[in-house]
């Protein structure tokens, strides 16, 4: 059974300061992986999805990059900004296709 | 373009109970999937649909819980005899098919007294 698990459970940073979220996953017998945000008593939002055969996706200031052989994905966020205070979820598709989320990281991001 | 819509966005229902939610995918999406998210499990799987293929159930937690999707577009999620343990937020997600990017509705928060 496919387990992820994210680290740390929770993280504050001052704004302006880089931050590395971690993502690991148990089995490697993956399709794609992704990371979303939610923001409190909202859904998910789509950041970055990784396929397979990938190493990394850039979108703006987000940069995932996947390691599927060690299961492993971080999600950096440069230059952090109080917006981006919010719940961060990776997410792994396997058989079925259905995702496996991870536990998440309570992101806040202070003035 | 409109994004996935559900309804409906609370209810609270009485323990015993039937209820009904509603998930509207994104036009042309083909795949559709419900989640469950509550506060001692975190994020999990239910049920996905993939075109006029049968469904994969594999994450419904008892028989108190069924869906349909009809005509390949709205799905309903319906939970019979609702249980206490049955409040959290449900979520619907649609892709346009199968492995891609998954967008998600806003979900329907279910609480059971």
């Amino acid at each position: 059974k496919q387990e992820v698990t994210q680290i740390p459970a929770a993280l504050s940073v001052p704004e302006g300061e880089n931050l590395v979220l971690n993502c690991s996953f148990t089995d490697s017998a993956i399709y794609n992986l992704q990371w979303f945000r939610q923001d409190p008593g909202k859904g998910l939002t789509s950041l970055l999805l990784i396929q397979s055969s990938q190493r990394e996706q850039t979108s703006g200031r987000l940069n995932a990059s996947l390691d599927k052989s060690s299961g492993r994905s971080t999600l950096y966020i440069a230059a952090s900004q109080p917006g981006d205070s919010a719940t961060y979820l990776c997410a792994v598709t396997g058989g079925g296709n259905k995702l496996t989320f991870g536990t998440g990281t309570q992101l806040k991001v202070e003035l | 373009g409109a994004g996935v819509s559900q309804s409906p966005s609370n209810k609270v229902t009485e323990k015993g109970k039937d209820v009904e939610l509603r998930c509207d995918p994104i036009s042309g999406h083909t795949a559709l999937y419900w989640y469950r998210q509550s506060l001692g499990q975190g994020l999990e799987f239910l049920i996905y649909f993939q075109g006029n293929s049968a469904p994969d159930k594999s994450g419904l937690p008892s028989d108190r819980f069924s869906a349909e999707r009809t005509g390949g577009s709205v799905s309903t999620l319906t939970i019979q005899r609702t249980q206490q343990e049955d409040s959290a937020v449900y979520l619907c997600a649609s892709s346009f098919y199968g492995k891609e990017t998954q967008y998600f509705g806003p979900g329907t928060r279910l609480l059971v007294l």
